[in-house]
């Protein structure tokens, strides 16, 4: 079985400023590792994924992960938020060539103040 | 964009109506998901399908159902409605090749 810890349930910050959202997962087994970002009133959308190779992983809009094995972690980072970044965004894991089924974080809820 | 539609986008029923939510994907995916998104729970796995008639359950699937009859179509049943099973329904497929779900826009449901 797998887990997602999404350590914080609201990080407000200001424009411009840069932003750490923390993931940490548990399992037995190798695993993928997905963000994702879900803007008011819609379905959620890929922002990266670790799927294998360097740990270092960019994604849309200029966030970017990096898949830190020995702490269980894959934080997202952004150096500069916008206005518009704000939105819920939700860490998953799954089982690494296992059936596709991702267990889900509680989500962090990011508020960018100008 | 894997052209995932749901339908209805909003409804409000009644305790103990049956209630259908249908979604529906044009990209022939193999694997389609049913999620319910409540605050503080995060996404949370009812059902999915990893095939035409092939189901299993997920991690809070005690009254609801469901059935896929064609590879674009799989249906989420609430036999008898409650008040705590008005949330968020959000359907999702994935690419396999690329391990990247698609969501649907969401189907806002209310149980008075």
């Amino acid at each position: 079985a797998q887990s997602v810890t999404q350590l914080d349930s609201q990080v407000p910050v200001f424009e411009e400023a840069p932003v750490e959202l923390r993931c940490n997962y548990s399992s037995s087994v190798s695993v993928y590792l997905f963000w994702y970002v879900q803007y008011p009133n819609q379905g959620l959308q890929l922002l990266l994924k670790y799927l294998s190779g360097s740990t270092l992983v960019k994604g849309i809009n200029g966030f970017e992960a990096e898949f830190n094995k020995s702490q269980t972690s894959f934080h997202l980072r952004k150096p500069s938020v916008h206005i518009s970044d704000t939105a819920e965004y939700f860490c998953a894991v799954s089982e690494a060539g296992g059936s596709y089924i991702p267990t889900f974080g509680r989500g962090t809820s990011l508020i960018v103040h100008p | 964009d894997a052209g995932i539609t749901q339908s209805p986008r909003h409804k409000v029923t009644e305790t103990g109506t049956p209630v259908t939510l249908r979604c529906h994907q044009t990209e022939n995916h193999r694997y389609m998901y049913w999620y319910r998104q409540d605050p503080g729970h995060g996404l949370r796995l009812i059902h999915y399908s990893y095939g035409v008639k092939d189901t299993d359950k997920g991690e809070v699937s005690d009254g609801y159902s469901v059935s896929r009859s064609k590879t674009e179509d799989f249906l989420l049943t609430l036999e008898s409605a409650t008040s705590s099973q008005t949330s968020v329904y959000f359907c999702a497929t994935v690419a396999g090749d690329r391990n990247e779900q698609f969501f649907g826009p969401g189907t806002r449901l209310t149980v008075l």
